[in-house]
């Protein structure tokens, strides 16, 4: 089974500046697809970005980034020019490819922003 | 945004009373699912549809049952809730299967068993 693994349960980091948020995995897959949501106060889970495990090329929306290690099975991301609006709960998951395939998450990492 | 409500948004009940949260959508979508949400556990997965009368359990579905009678509408069921089902409990819809679609969210039931 695959299991996906966030160390870090909190990260803190001042305004304006760059934070990275840890994930690894565990699977025997070959082709997968890993993803960052962020769960802000308002409980309500929005997906920042997504990674397919074939692409080579790490994924960028806006101020959010990933560093896709597939031989080490690390999945980080990079928030850069943090804002207040940053601060929350981010779970890293992970989805097998075939029918019917379900995401595992990570226990999340809560990010707080320093003004 | 997607169209996923979910009702109650809150409840407060007894150890042993029958609950059931509903989860409904306005998009259409094939799959749908039920995760619980608690401290130092991230999102588990308890049941998912991926068609009307068709589910299966996922990694915690011990004490839960579901029904899809309609694509809409996707019900969870605890027969006799217990203290450890206290949690938040999240619905969530796909168009296809995970790693393909996005996965888009329900507001949250936040249950509490007394």
């Amino acid at each position: 089974a695959q299991t996906v693994t966030q160390s870090q349960p909190e990260m803190s980091v001042q305004e304006a500046e760059t934070v990275t948020l840890s994930c690894t995995y565990d699977t025997s897959e070959s082709d997968y697809y890993l993803f960052w949501y962020k769960q802000p106060p308002s409980r309500q889970m929005i997906l920042v970005i997504r990674q397919e495990a074939y692409k080579q090329q790490n994924a960028t929306e806006n101020r959010f980034s990933v560093n896709f290690q597939k031989a080490a099975k690390s999945f980080s991301l990079k928030i850069s020019d943090s804002q207040l609006g940053d601060a929350a709960m981010y779970f890293c998951a992970y989805s097998s490819t075939g029918a019917n395939s379900k995401l595992t998450f990570g226990k999340g990492i809560t990010l707080s922003v320093r003004p | 945004d997607a169209g996923i409500t979910q009702s109650p948004r809150h409840k407060v009940t007894e150890t042993g009373t029958p609950v059931t949260l509903r989860c409904h959508q306005t998009e259409n979508h094939r799959y749908m699912y039920w995760y619980r949400q608690d401290p130092g556990h991230g999102l588990r997965l308890i049941h998912y549809s991926y068609g009307v009368k068709d589910t299966d359990k996922g990694e915690v579905s011990d004490g839960y049952s579901v029904s899809r009678s309609k694509t809409e509408d996707f019900l969870l069921t605890l027969e006799s809730a217990t203290s450890s089902q206290t949690s938040v409990y999240f619905c969530a819809i796909s168009e296809g299967t995970s790693g393909n679609n996005e996965q888009f969210f329900g507001p949250g039931t936040r249950l509490t068993v007394l």
